[in-house]
Formats: C-alpha cells, sequence, structure tokens
C-alpha cells in the first residue's frame, strides 16, 4: 500500500507551549488528509478533514484556533496544537488519500504528552 | 441511529478458528467500503477494502457486502494470536465530497 509518514512519533511538551505534526504522503498525491485523535482504549476521532489548498472542516466540539490544520501541498498537512494542556495528551493519527473513492492510508500516529 | 456500527466485543475465538466481524451503515448512497487492523498502540492498516456486493477474498481475509442490506463483513480463516486486534470498518460516501465515517471498532481475541 501506500506510504504515508508521519512526524514526531512522540513528543512531551510544557503546558502552554505548541507543537506541529507533520503527516507526508511519500508516493502519491493526497487530495484530502483526515486528522483523528484517540484515547486509551476509545475509537479514533475525526478531528478534521483537509482538501489541498483550502481550509480544513472542523468537525463538531473541535476548536479550529486551539488545532490549527494546514494542507499546503498535495504531500503535506499540519496540525498544530497551540497553547497545549495536559488534557491535549493524546494518540493523534493522520490519514491520505488520492481521489474520492480510494482508500486511505495512515500515519504512524504521534503520542502527545503535555506536562 | 450511528453511521457506521459495530459490535464492540471483544470478539473471543479459538485458534485456527473462523472469525466473523460485522459492520452496518445507515447511509445507502455509501459506495466504497474497507477493513483496518489496528493494534494496541498503533494506526491503523488497511487489510481490505471491497466496492460491489459479493465476496472478495485475500489470503485468509474474505470481505463480504451486501448493499441492500447495508452490511459488510470480514472473515478470518484459521485465525492465529497475531490477529488479536481492534479491526475498524469503514465507509465512504461519495456524494456528500470525501466522507470517510469509521465505526467504533470491534476488539478481536484470539486465544491459543
Amino acid at each position: 500500500g501506500a506510504v504515508v509518514s508521519q512526524h514526531p512519533s512522540w513528543v512531551i511538551c510544557k503546558s502552554g507551549t505548541s507543537v506541529k505534526i507533520e503527516c507526508r504522503s511519500l508516493d502519491f498525491q493526497a487530495t484530502t488528509m483526515f486528522w483523528y485523535r484517540q484515547f486509551p482504549k476509545q475509537s479514533l476521532m475525526l478531528m478534521a478533514t483537509s482538501n489541498e489548498g483550502s481550509k480544513a472542516t472542523y468537525e463538531q466540539g473541535v476548536e479550529k484556533d486551539k488545532f490549527l490544520i494546514n494542507h499546503a501541498s498535495l504531500t503535506l498537512s499540519t496540525l498544530t496544537v497551540t497553547s497545549a494542556h495536559p488534557e491535549d495528551s493524546s494518540f493523534y493519527i493522520c490519514s491520505a488519500r488520492e481521489g474520492e473513492s480510494a482508500e486511505a492510508f495512515f500515519g504512524q500516529g504521534t503520542r502527545l504528552t503535555v506536562v | 441511529q450511528k453511521e457506521v456500527e459495530q459490535n464492540s466485543g471483544p470478539l473471543s475465538v479459538p485458534e485456527g478458528a473462523i472469525a466473523s466481524l460485522n459492520c452496518t451503515y445507515s447511509d445507502r448512497v455509501s459506495q466504497s467500503f474497507f477493513w483496518y487492523r489496528q493494534y494496541s498502540g498503533k494506526s491503523p492498516e488497511l487489510i481490505m477494502s471491497i466496492y460491489s456486493n459479493g465476496d472478495k477474498e485475500d489470503g485468509r481475509f474474505t470481505a463480504q457486502l451486501n448493499k441492500a442490506s447495508q452490511y459488510v463483513s470480514l472473515l478470518i480463516r484459521d485465525s492465529q494470536p497475531s490477529d488479536s486486534a481492534t479491526y475498524l470498518c469503514a465507509v465512504n460516501r461519495q456524494d456528500y465530497g470525501q466522507n470517510f465515517v469509521f465505526g467504533p471498532g470491534t476488539r478481536l481475541s484470539v486465544l491459543p
């Protein structure tokens, strides 16, 4: 399958700081990228959907000013968690796909711990 | 009714048995269906995709789709302990743009 690279795989940051997570499609052009959050023993929660060159569509309850998503190119999307707090500690996962009916492939995930 | 529903499990089967995972979806215009496997602490990986009614086989995995019943299933033959994971069903609704919806997942435990 196609390769989606997510970086970093884990990060620890201080409360109040911002953290940027990158998601890259390595061998295909990702027309759509998805960002998820997953708490322990819970299912994936979609945070937002982004299409290249346009603003992300956020799910209800997700603060767009706190979770900044940029999908500036067909191979790169970034999620910035601004002013992080301990309750933002979670497993963040991106996925990407090429075309409307295509499969989505996942990055390795980023485990964020805010102390 | 949730868009994509799965039994949360855990579903326990003995090694060598057939594991049957089920998924129902509410939107009739859904056209693409996917099964993902997620090991604890890891991100999901794609196992199967299915687009038309009937069965699709890939190794020990068989996906079954019945659009009239809005039902998709995954069969795992000769289950192995390494198959123990959470299995996620995903549905794509093309007429809503690019809406890709996951079910909550079914936790499978294969007992040696």
